[in-house]
């Protein structure tokens, strides 16, 4: 159980494009996602907290402008990297946290595969 | 602000010793530190939860301590196999939303 996952898993775009990537807790509800991005040899970073039915928060130097979040149900988030450059290249990680109602903890939360961003 | 260091350099071990893997951090009170598992072109799979009021957890050959005054915890590996190898991550937590810190890990090699 608790299975996380995320498509695509890798994704080769052209600079200036938008790129929208999934995240799917596919056998628990999740009222809480987050995002992180990862660059290689570092640490994964948080970038936004996705409540389902609300807007995201955003870490401090995240712009919610480029980096769109939408948690529109309990099992699916999407980040959408909006007019993508080749800085914004990197390891995107989601992961979900299972709601209270079902049993969720606050130090709980399933990470999905990643998905490998390149922009050209 | 909030930092958080674990071995810098890559850990190479033989097979069938033990490996341990440490992680400092300053300016953070966490109420919880969880290690993970990555490896390359994955995203982290959860192996232990230590919260702020325990000095030690065991889970089969995973050992976690936690020590809150020295800001530390360690993580070993007893019997190591080369399957083992892998890049760890530790982690700190707080009971506010569940927003993670993560430190940049540590690369563990096993050698057969």
């Amino acid at each position: 159980g608790a299975v996380v996952s995320q498509h695509p898993s890798w994704v080769i775009c052209k600079s200036g494009t938008s790129v929208k990537i999934e995240c799917r807790s596919l056998d628990f509800q999740a009222t809480t996602m987050f995002w992180y991005r990862q660059f290689p040899k570092q640490s994964l970073m948080l970038m936004a907290t996705s409540n389902e039915g609300s807007k995201a928060t955003y870490e401090q130097g995240v712009e919610k402008d480029k980096f769109l979040i939408n948690h529109a149900s309990l099992t699916l988030s999407t980040l959408t990297v909006t007019s993508a450059h080749p800085e914004d290249s990197s390891f995107y990680i989601c992961s979900a946290r299972p709601g209270l109602a079902v049993g969720g903890t606050a130090d709980t939360q399933y990470f999905g595969p990643g998905t490998r961003l390149t922009v050209l | 602000s909030q930092k958080i260091e674990q071995n810098s350099e890559a850990l190479n071990i033989q097979e069938g010793k033990t490996a341990t893997l440490t992680c400092n951090y300053t300016n953070y009170s966490p109420a919880y530190l969880q290690w993970y598992r990555q490896d390359p072109g994955r995203g982290p799979v959860f192996l232990l939860l230590i919260r702020e009021n325990e000095k030690e957890k065991r889970k089969e050959r995973l050992k976690v301590t936690f020590d809150t005054t020295l800001k530390q915890s360690l993580f070993h590996i007893t019997a190591s196999q080369p399957a083992d190898s892998a890049t760890y991550l530790c982690a700190l937590g707080n009971n506010q939303g569940g927003k993670l810190i993560f430190g940049q890990g540590t690369e563990l090699s096993v050698k057969p």
